[in-house]
């Protein structure tokens, strides 16, 4: 069974802090992670990937990935109230090419109090 | 720029109806996927396709068909509407980045209800 596991929340951090969102996941044989977010009733938009063992930064998005502890984390500096949304991550199980092995977890919704 | 788009935005289905979920795109990307949001859930794919012509099963088929005759267009087909079909249906498409290809463009999505 293919699973990818986020802490559902609500995770709640004042505006201007630090909010970190973590994700494990069952394959060790795994490639590729990514980072959706999607806002209430809205679709989901891609933020980033990373698939090297470390830190990928894009902004004020940091992706962490430790692929020995099967962890990957979504770091958002200075948050903003803008960034309140629901943040799903997802984990390609297998090939990096394949089209069809990427899975999601349930999501965890953040709040950004002002 | 259109993107992703997806009609109905809404529609409401009597068990054993059937209807077409429409879904093109116009950045010619080669992927496409359906996927499908249960409440407080991820995202999980029904069908896929790499290619105009190519389709494939995804995690959850049972009960839709899909079809590609075109770049641009992969509509979803319920033959058999039954409850455990209500949900969100995101189309989404993509292309090949670093090697990697994922679903990066969505549409705003079809909520579907089966009553």
């Amino acid at each position: 069974q293919k699973e990818v596991e986020q802490n559902s929340g609500p995770l709640s951090v004042p505006e201007g802090a630090i909010a970190s969102l973590n994700c494990t996941y069952s394959d060790r044989g795994s490639q590729s992670f990514f980072w959706y977010r999607q806002y209430s009733g809205k679709s989901p938009e891609l933020i980033m990937f990373i698939y090297s063992n470390g830190d990928k930064e894009d902004g004020r998005f940091t992706a962490q990935l430790n692929k020995a502890s099967q962890y990957v984390s979504l770091l958002i500096r200075d948050s903003q109230p803008s960034d309140s949304a629901t943040y799903l991550c997802a984990v390609k199980f297998g090939t990096v090419s394949g089209a069809n092995n990427l899975f999601f977890g349930t999501g965890t919704r953040l709040t950004v109090i002002p | 720029n259109a993107g992703v788009t997806q009609t109905p935005k809404f529609r409401i289905l009597k068990i054993g109806q059937s209807m077409t979920l429409q879904c093109t795109q116009d950045m010619n990307h080669n992927y496409m996927y359906w996927y499908r949001q249960d409440p407080g859930m991820g995202l999980k794919l029904i069908y896929y396709s790499v290619g105009a012509g190519i389709t494939d099963k995804g995690e959850v088929p049972n009960g839709y068909n899909v079809s590609r005759s075109t770049t641009e267009d992969f509509p979803l087909r319920l033959e058999l509407a039954a409850p455990s079909q209500t949900s969100v249906y995101f189309c989404a498409s993509g292309q090949t980045r670093d090697r990697v290809n994922q679903p990066q463009h969505f549409g705003d999505g079809t909520r579907l209800s089966i009553l």
